[in-house]
């Protein structure tokens, strides 16, 4: 069965410093989709980058990076010059391709500290 | 653009009482549509997914079902709701063929 892990419960940082979140995976398919989302205190889930598997290069976006280690099956997420609005739980989560269902992780509630 | 809504936002419900979350899609056609529930602020569990009219697949055994009389609406019902169903719900969409899923603003329920 397919499992993400985000180790890290709670983390915090300071405004305009760079944080990285962890997560791991657990999966046997080669074809595949990596996601991070972010859930602000209103709770609506908010795609924050993605990342094809077949894919070597890191995605990025903006001030979010991800470091996608496929043989290690990791998948962290770095967030530089952080600003208070990132403060939010951030889920890692994981599809394979053409199945219906995506996999989430535990989360990690990301603190900002002014 | 596509746009997806649900509804209502907040519920209160007595144990006993029937359920209807409501979700539409706007802006697309044929999309696949997801409900997620998440419990106690953590992971989301897919609860049930559709990939056209009247076409529902569960993934999780409950007391909940799911519905989709048109092509972008999918409602989430329950004849009678248990105190294990508080949560928050979450209808969320895919185009079909494309892997990133968008999801609503989601539905507070509590049952009391």
């Amino acid at each position: 069965a397919q499992t993400v892990t985000q180790s890290q419960p709670e983390m915090s940082v300071q405004e305009a410093e760079t944080v990285t979140l962890s997560c791991t995976y657990d999966t046997s398919e080669s074809d595949y989709y990596l996601f991070w989302y972010k859930q602000p205190p209103s709770r609506q889930m908010i795609l924050v980058i993605r990342q094809e598997a077949y894919k070597q290069q890191n995605a990025t976006e903006n001030r979010f990076s991800v470091n996608f280690q496929k043989a290690a099956k990791s998948f962290s997420l770095k967030i530089s010059d952080s600003q208070l609005g990132d403060a939010a739980m951030y889920f890692c989560a994981y599809s394979i391709q053409g199945a219906q269902k995506l996999v989430f992780g535990q989360g990690t509630r990301l603190t900002i500290n002014p | 653009s596509q746009t997806i809504h649900q509804w209502p936002a907040t519920l209160v419900q007595p144990v006993g009482s029937p359920l209807s979350l409501e979700c539409t899609v706007e802006g697309t056609s044929n999309p696949n549509l997801y409900w997620y529930r998440q419990a106690a602020g953590r992971g989301l569990q897919l609860l049930f997914y559709s990939v056209g009219i009247g076409q529902i697949s569960s993934e999780v055994p409950q007391n909940l079902s799911a519905s989709r009389p048109q092509d972008r609406q999918f409602i989430l019902s329950s004849k009678k709701l248990l105190l294990s169903d508080s949560g928050f719900y979450l209808c969320a969409w895919r185009r079909q063929g494309v892997d990133t899923i968008y999801f609503g603003e989601g539905s507070w329920l509590t049952v009391v």
